[in-house]
């Protein structure tokens, strides 16, 4: 059964960095892409990007300028940081895994930008 | 950008009811479209993909269609587990969901 797990800060200070890793079981990384998707509160879901498990990304272009992924694969997970954050990136941060479509999905971490 | 249009915002149905959801897109996406649900306090579900295929253990009252532009998710016969919210989500361009349906009990 293949299960991720996001991990990572749980309060980011304005202008810092937003850094979450996901820890994938269940299946090897190999030949998959993975994704960072976030919701704030109330409000519908964002695609922030993806990576496949070469390195090779594919980034959403509102965010490309703040947004890396990266992936280690000996420790089955991979990682998303976003820089310069604002009161507006605080969300539900999900990692899932991309065949085309987002199948299956972390849990979720609460993510909140404040000083 | 693909904007993907939900109708209607909010469905009042009650248990054994049809529900019927729509998602638009503003060109064409093929069949490149894919159906969520998501409970409260719990991440999104895949349900169907490319439009009309059923992701295995998805009950059989799920179905979607549509192509093109114009899709639709239905609910044949409401559960009490299906209220939830449902996105749209394609992949054609980018990827990018739809704002969402809201299914509740009437």
């Amino acid at each position: 059964q293949v299960q991720l797990q996001e991990s990572g800060p749980r309060l980011v200070k304005p202008s810092e960095t937003l850094s979450l890793t996901c820890t994938v079981s269940g299946v090897s990384m190999s030949s998959y892409y993975w994704t960072w998707i976030r919701q704030p509160a109330g409000k519908g879901l964002e695609w922030l990007g993806r990576i496949y498990s070469s390195g090779t990304t594919n980034y959403n272009p509102s965010l490309k300028s703040r947004v890396t992924m990266s992936v280690d694969m000996s420790k089955n997970h991979f990682s998303l940081k976003l820089t310069s954050v604002t009161a507006a990136d605080t969300a539900v941060y999900y990692c899932a895994r991309d065949k085309a479509w987002f199948d299956p999905w972390g849990q979720g971490t609460q993510v909140t930008v404040s000083s | 950008e693909i904007v993907l249009t939900q109708s209607p915002a909010t469905l009042s149905l009650s248990p054994g009811e049809r529900a019927t959801l729509s998602c638009r897109a503003s060109q064409s996406i093929s069949t490149l479209l894919a159906w969520y649900q998501q409970k409260p306090g719990q991440a999104p579900r895949l349900l169907i993909h490319d439009a009309s295929y059923r992701v295995t253990g998805i009950p059989a009252r799920f179905s979607g269609s549509g192509s093109g532009t114009d899709f639709t998710l239905t609910i044949s016969s409401l559960e009490p587990e299906d209220f939830a919210v449902y996105y749209c989500q394609q992949r054609s361009n980018w990827v990018t969901f739809g704002g969402g349906t809201k299914v509740e009990i009437k």
